[in-house]
């Protein structure tokens, strides 16, 4: 059965910091696909980014990047130059191919302090 | 482009009762997802439905049920409600989840917060 894992429950960063949100998964597919959310406290899930386990590069979006390593089964995401702004619970999740449900880590509260 | 919307946003029922909830998906949007976010239990998935049909369900009772209208739009229905009940809903939609469109992120509405006293 899939898994995802997130090991940091909170992080705490000053403005301007970079921070990165770890995330592990477990799946027997050979094709998945894999996700970070957004939960600010007003309570709705806002996609941010998406992999596909088939791409080999990693990419930078605005101030996202993401280390994608198949070889350890981790998807970690990097906020650069964080902003009082990105205070919010972040998931990684899975889908395989073989359904469409995803499964989410538990989460990682992000604070941003000025 | 509207997003998800869900109503109500907020719901207070009693235990036993039965809770209606609801879902319009993106319009072109045709899969939605129902999922539960309880409090020290994570986001767990509850329910898919495409083109009007069921086609999974998690790990959760039968009192749990809904369904898919002809417009796409979707009912949450939860019977007998329990206090265990009381957690944030968020429906999802998606392009159809097959083929080309497998990686198609599922986008959320703002969710209702269902109280059970």
């Amino acid at each position: 059965a899939q898994k995802v894992t997130q090991a940091q429950t909170e992080i705490s960063v000053v403005e301007k910091e970079d921070v990165t949100l770890d995330c592990v998964y477990e799946t027997r597919d050979t094709t998945y696909y894999l996700f970070w959310y957004k939960q600010p406290p007003s309570g709705e899930l806002v996609f941010l980014i998406r992999r596909n386990s088939f791409d080999e590069q990693n990419e930078i979006s605005g101030r996202y990047s993401w280390n994608f390593q198949k070889s350890t089964s981790s998807f970690n995401f990097t906020i650069t130059a964080s902003q009082v702004v990105d205070s919010a619970v972040y998931f990684c999740a899975l889908k395989e191919t073989s359904g469409s449900r995803l499964t989410f880590g538990e989460g990682t509260q992000l604070t941003v302090n000025p | 482009e509207a997003g998800v919307t869900q109503s109500p946003t907020h719901l207070i029922k009693t235990r036993g009762q039965q809770a209606t909830l609801r879902c319009s998906p993106i319009s072109g949007h045709t899969s939605v997802y129902w999922y539960q976010q309880a409090l020290g239990l994570g986001l767990q998935f509850l329910l898919w439905y495409d083109e009007g049909e069921e086609r999974n369900r998690g790990n959760f009772p039968p009192r749990f049920s809904g369904r898919q209208f002809p417009n796409y739009s979707s009912e949450l229905n939860v019977n007998a409600l329990e206090l265990e009940d009381s957690a944030l809903y968020l429906c999802a939609s998606s392009l159809r989840w097959w083929g080309r469109y497998s990686n198609q992120p599922q986008h959320f509405g703002d969710g209702t917060r269902l109280s059970i006293l």
